[in-house]
């Protein structure tokens, strides 16, 4: 089975540009999370979609962020204009059904200058 | 969901058995144990869950005590490769998502 896929693994940009991150779920799966994961710290929920509605997006800064899942299955993270402390790594992890585990994708590691 | 307290960092010899102690006093009992481990630039990784029982899989073993405030999670013969952060994560079923603490940073040493 393929897990999570994540485009770009890298990307570095100067503060004021925009940025889109890409994820690809496990196949099948209806819930997908996006995840900021600053140096040091442990992930930190940004957006939760169910199929293509957003469930959760009380912790995205939408001001500057914004994600999008429209058929159902990938998604999109954007972030425009990026600040120095969006430096971080982007997980997308995706769900099964009700009550089962969370996989994640390998990451998208994004550094402003 | 439950908070977990755990130590920040842990050493194991290579082929010894890694013991990682996680604390949830505080977990009610719909709540499952979660641990997940992130290897240096990798996404977190599934290892193991439980509710109240011991688990095993082909990762590691996961022993629960029996009032459930506290589990240690089991790596019966630790690699470098088992070098990792190691988060232990207590969440209800169905809950929206995971809240990943500091962890514990595993260091298998040769």
């Amino acid at each position: 089975e393929a897990g999570v896929a994540q485009s770009p693994r890298y990307k570095i940009i100067e503060k004021r540009q925009s940025v889109a991150f890409w994820c690809n779920p496990i196949s099948g799966h209806a819930t997908l999370y996006w995840y900021q994961q600053i140096l040091g710290q442990g992930p930190k929920l940004l957006i939760q979609f169910q199929n293509n509605g957003v469930v959760d997006d009380s912790q995205l800064p939408k001001d500057r962020f914004s994600a999008e899942r429209l058929k159902g299955v990938d998604s999109t993270l954007k972030i425009q204009p990026a600040k120095l402390e969006d430096s971080a790594v982007y997980l997308c992890a995706s769900r099964g059904g009700w009550g089962e585990t969370q996989y994640f994708g390998p990451g998208t590691r994004l550094l402003v200058l | 969901d439950a908070k977990t307290t755990q130590p920040p960092s842990m050493d194991c010899a290579e082929g010894r058995a890694a013991n990682l102690p996680c604390n949830h006093s505080t977990i009610s009992g719909n709540e499952y144990v979660y641990w997940y481990r992130q290897i240096h630039s990798q996404g977190p990784q599934y290892i193991i869950h439980g509710l109240k029982n011991n688990e095993t899989n082909e990762m590691a073993s996961l022993i629960i005590t029996e009032d459930r405030k506290s589990s240690t999670l089991i790596l019966p013969h630790a690699t470098l490769r088992d070098t990792a952060v190691y988060y232990c994560i207590v969440i209800s079923t169905g809950a929206n998502n995971l809240f990943f603490g500091t962890g514990t940073r595993l260091t298998v040493i040769p």
